[in-house]
């Protein structure tokens, strides 16, 4: 079955400081995709990323990084110089397939991130 | 384009009580999932459906709940007779899937669910 795992349950910084969530997975697929997702305290899910497992490339999108590396079977997300509109619970998925119909989405247990101004 | 559009956004009731949760999908998406987050368990899902057709429902905790997909542009989740450990968050969210994709879901904001 497949598995993710955020071992971290919150992260406090102050304002500026990068901070890194650790994400670590289990599948048994050879294709499969991963995803991360933002939910601000307003409550609804935000799509940040999605790689697929082809692609090692770590991606970068304005203070946004990804490391995907499939050897230790992780995809950790850095936020650089963070603010304060960086707090959120961020959420790591894996596509796991359904039946030859699709896929669906198995998440982590989220890491809470607050920065301090 | 609209997003997938959840109601209501708050629903307050007394344990026994049926409670129905809606959604609508974003238009020419054809698969909708159901999620619930809570505390304890994170975000589960509950049942997905694809091209209106329960796919898997093995999610979905007991027959207090139920949920159906009568047309491409609408789906309920009901509970009956609801419970305080009901209480959560339900989201409904919606992708366009083929096989073997690994599609992003959008998700709608959320209805916030207390049991009494």
């Amino acid at each position: 079955a497949q598995k993710v795992t955020q071992a971290q349950t919150e992260i406090s910084v102050v304002e500026k400081e990068d901070v890194t969530l650790d994400c670590v997975y289990e599948t048994r697929d050879t294709t499969y995709y991963l995803f991360w997702y933002k939910q601000p305290p307003s409550g609804e899910l935000v799509f940040l990323i999605r790689r697929n497992s082809f692609d090692e490339q770590n991606e970068i999108s304005g203070r946004y990084s990804w490391n995907f590396q499939k050897s230790t079977s992780s995809f950790n997300f850095t936020i650089t110089a963070s603010q304060v509109v960086d707090s959120a619970v961020y959420f790591c998925a894996l596509s796991d397939p359904i039946k030859a119909a699709g896929n669906k989405l198995t998440f982590g247990g989220g890491t809470r991130v607050l920065v301090k101004p | 384009d609209a997003g997938v559009i959840q109601s209501p956004r708050h629903e307050v009731t007394e344990m026994g009580q049926e409670v129905t949760l809606r959604c609508k999908p974003i238009s020419g998406h054809n698969s909708l999932f159901w999620y619930r987050q809570t505390m304890m368990r994170g975000l589960e899902l509950l049942i997905y459906f694809n091209n209106n057709v329960p796919i898997d429902d093995s999610g979905m905790p007991e027959d207090r709940f139920s949920a159906k997909m009568p047309n491409a542009s609408f789906s309920t989740l009901k509970i009956q007779p609801s419970e305080p450990r009901d209480s959560a968050v339900y989201f409904c969210a919606s992708s366009f899937q083929s096989t073997g994709v690994g599609e992003k879901l959008f998700f709608g904001s959320g209805t916030q669910l207390s049991v009494l």
